[in-house]
């Protein structure tokens, strides 16, 4: 059984358009959260939310729109998308603890063309 | 802010030795947790080992384990008898223990590549 799901796995699309990713942890966990990975393989936290609440919003342009529609569920929402969005997104969750280990998704390759 | 260093963009070994990856990290905090991962092709993202900054023992999972010196903050990940499988990034993480300082989050490092050759 996937513990934590995304789709897609890989989007290709154009400058400008908007997209969405979604996530989904049948885990239990309460908190869920965002990663990008960029070209360079650095992973940076964008937003976490625990038990639907926005709880990290790490200086991410407001084009990135979080949403969670309820604990098990963390979609992202990108407008106007731009050549630098390309990067591999990762979901990830894990129970309300620093000492709880995060669980990853598999990650979702945007290519911006 | 915490920041965490991999000086090591890329390691080998060879299978059956021993390999050691090195993480530095800089925080004003005094508990914490540190994390190492490991992403191979696949793209998924596997918790190797973890080490809670107020245990001075130094954790150990198998064949991996860790030197942990809160002093010097550093944080390095042995890989011993190495296999053709453990071939990956190696990413070192930390995470706060305080909620007010967003102990949600990991702070992650540059990773290290590692390259295994038989």
């Amino acid at each position: 059984d996937t513990a934590v799901s995304q789709t897609p796995k890989y989007l290709v699309t154009q400058m400008g358009n908007d997209k969405s990713i979604k996530c989904e942890q049948n885990l239990g966990h309460d908190t869920m959260y965002w990663y990008k990975q960029d070209s360079k393989k650095f992973l940076k936290i964008m937003f976490s939310y625990n038990n639907k609440e926005l709880i990290i919003n790490e200086t991410v342009p407001n084009r990135f729109s979080p949403k969670s529609p309820d604990k098990a569920h963390l979609n992202l929402h990108i407008n106007s998308l731009e050549l630098g969005d390309s990067a591999v997104y990762f979901c990830a969750s894990s129970q309300d603890s620093a000492y709880n280990e995060q669980f990853f998704g598999p990650g979702t390759r945007l290519t911006v063309l | 802010a915490q920041t965490v260093t991999q000086s090591q963009p890329e390691m080998s070994v060879q299978e059956a030795e021993t390999v050691t990856l090195s993480c530095t990290y800089d925080t004003s905090e005094s508990d914490y947790y540190l994390f190492w991962y490991k992403q191979p092709p696949s793209r998924q993202m596997i918790l190797v080992i973890r080490q809670e900054a107020y245990k001075q023992q130094n954790a150990t999972e198998n064949r991996f384990s860790v030197n942990f010196q809160k002093a010097a903050k550093s944080f390095s990940l042995k890989i011993s008898d190495s296999q053709l499988g453990d071939a990956a990034m190696y990413f070192c993480a930390y995470r706060s223990a305080f909620m007010n300082t967003g102990f949600q989050k990991l702070v992650f490092g540059t990773g290290t590549r590692l390259l295994v050759s038989p």
